[in-house]
């Protein structure tokens, strides 16, 4: 079986902390995406990032950067200087065999200025 | 670049009623997915179309049904509509499908059911 487990419900931090977001998988798949987006409060999913399996290289993207350790299943998110527009929930989803996107539960993360 | 369309944004209906969603994939775009998320939820895939052909079914209810057309638009249509149905419909399209094809979604349609 798949499933993807954030298990942060929620994470309140003032503006320009550091805030890092887990994320853990499971699949028995040998070849699967990884992927993170963004709900802002208006409801849009925005797409973030696509990792695939064989792709264990870190990604940096501004404040952005994910860390994906195969050996943990885990593919976490890190926002460094957090602002207040980082505010939304963030998903993490897996794409197995099946095609269908597995979402984990979401992180929604407070921004304080 | 043009993103994938949903009709209506926002609707709302009584409970029995049915409603039509509308979703109009990217261009070139061959796979359509649908999802639905209740409030606090996570996205649940409902079905997906590939080349006008259903590809996969998740946890859609009896009373909805879905296809794609010619045009590769899809039409998400929901009868005898009950409270539990008010959500947040998501549509998403990919090309090629399957592992690679990263899933772009639309604005979602925001449907409320009294």
């Amino acid at each position: 079986a798949q499933k993807v487990t954030q298990a942060q419900t929620e994470i309140s931090v003032v503006e320009k902390e550091d805030v890092t977001l887990d994320c853990v998988y499971e699949t028995r798949d040998t070849t699967y995406y990884l992927f993170w987006y963004k709900q802002p409060p208006s409801g849009e999913l925005v797409f973030l990032i696509r990792r695939n399996s064989f792709d264990e290289q870190n990604e940096i993207s501004g404040r952005y950067s994910w860390n994906f350790q195969k050996s943990t299943s885990s593919f976490n998110f890190t926002i460094t200087a957090s602002q207040v527009v980082d505010s939304a929930v963030y998903f993490c989803a897996l794409s197995g065999s099946n095609y269908q996107l597995i979402w984990g539960a979401g992180t929604k993360l407070i921004i304080k200025p | 670049a043009a993103g994938v369309i949903q009709s209506p944004r926002h609707l709302i209906k009584e409970k029995r009623e049915t409603a039509t969603l509308k979703c109009y994939p990217i261009p070139r775009h061959d796979t359509v997915y649908w999802y639905q998320q209740g409030p606090g939820q996570d996205p649940q895939f409902l079905i997906s179309f590939y080349e006008k052909m259903q590809s996969d079914k998740g946890s859609i209810p009896d009373r909805f049904s879905a296809q794609q057309f010619s045009d590769y638009h899809s039409e998400l249509n929901m009868s005898s509509l009950e409270l539990g149905d008010s959500a947040l419909y998501f549509c998403a399209s990919s090309s090629p499908p399957g592992l690679a094809g990263e899933q772009f979604f639309g604005p979602g349609t925001r449907l409320t059911v009294l």
